[in-house]
C-alpha cells in the first residue's frame, strides 16, 4: 500500500473559501514538505514541518504536523486564483544524508474565480 | 534562494538515440542530487540518488544502464536516457541538497522529454 497517502485527489472551490488538503502517511516521519507544482513545471517550496505539533504560515497557507509526526495538512484561506495548481505532499523518512523524498499523488486545485 | 537549473528544459529525440538532461547548482554546492520522474497527472517518483564523486545509488526498478547518472562535481550532475524509446518520454526533474542540518532540497524547473 502507498506510503504517503494525500486527499482529496482534486478539489474546486470558489474564489474566497477556505479549503485544507491532507497528507498521511503510514510511518513516522522525520520530516513533511510541501510544494506547489504547474503541472509541466518546477516545484515550489512552500513549508518543511520537522516537529510534532509544528505550525507554519505563509501569507495565507497554514501548514501543521500533529504530534504523531504521520499526518499533516495545509490550509488555504480565502483562496484566490492565484493558488491554483498541484500541491504534492513529500515524506522525509530518513533524514541525515539521505534525504530523498516519497511524494504524495498530489492534489489538483482549481479556484472559481 | 538556492536555484537550481536544468537544460534542456525540452527536448524531443528520435527512438533510439541518448539524450543528456543536465542539472546545475547554481549558488550553492550540492553534496548530493535527486533525479526525479514525473508521468502525466501523476506523482513524483525517485529514479536515483548521486552523491558527488560516487555512483548513483538507483531505485528499484530504475534500470541503471538506461538511465546513466554523472555526479562528476558538487554542481554539477547529468541524467543520460540511452536508446531513448516513446516510452521514457516523460518530465525529468532533478534536486539537489547541499547536505545541510535544514535537509531542504531544491528542485530544478524540470525537463520535458518526447520521444518519437
Amino acid at each position: 500500500s502507498q506510503e504517503l497517502e494525500q486527499s482529496p485527489q482534486s478539489l474546486i472551490v470558489q474564489e474566497g473559501k477556505n479549503l485544507t488538503i491532507n497528507c498521511t502517511s503510514s510511518k513516522t516521519l522525520y520530516g513533511l514538505y510541501w510544494y506547489k507544482q504547474k503541472y509541466g513545471e518546477g516545484l515550489i517550496f512552500l513549508m518543511m514541518l520537522q516537529k510534532g505539533g509544528e505550525e507554519k504560515s505563509h501569507e495565507k497557507i497554514t501548514a501543521k504536523l500533529d504530534e504523531k509526526k504521520q499526518q499533516s495538512s495545509l490550509h488555504i484561506t480565502a483562496s484566490q486564483p492565484s493558488h491554483a495548481g498541484i500541491y504534492l505532499c513529500g515524506a522525509d523518512y530518513y533524514g541525515g544524508s539521505q534525504g530523498n523524498l516519497i511524494f504524495g499523488k498530489g492534489t489538483k486545485l482549481s479556484v472559481k474565480p | 534562494g538556492a536555484v537550481v537549473s536544468q537544460h534542456p528544459s525540452r527536448v524531443i529525440c528520435k527512438s533510439g538515440t541518448s539524450v543528456k538532461i543536465e542539472c546545475r547548482s547554481l549558488d550553492f554546492q550540492a553534496t548530493t542530487m535527486f533525479w526525479y520522474r514525473q508521468f502525466p497527472k501523476q506523482s513524483l517518483m525517485l529514479m536515483a540518488t548521486s552523491n558527488e564523486g560516487s555512483k548513483a545509488t538507483y531505485e528499484q526498478g530504475v534500470e541503471k544502464d538506461k538511465f546513466l547518472i554523472n555526479h562528476a562535481s558538487l554542481t554539477l550532475s547529468t541524467l543520460t536516457v540511452t536508446s531513448a524509446h516513446p516510452e521514457d518520454s516523460s518530465f525529468y526533474i532533478c534536486s539537489a541538497s547541499s547536505g545541510t542540518s535544514s535537509y531542504e532540497q531544491y528542485f530544478g524547473p524540470g525537463t520535458r522529454l518526447t520521444v518519437t
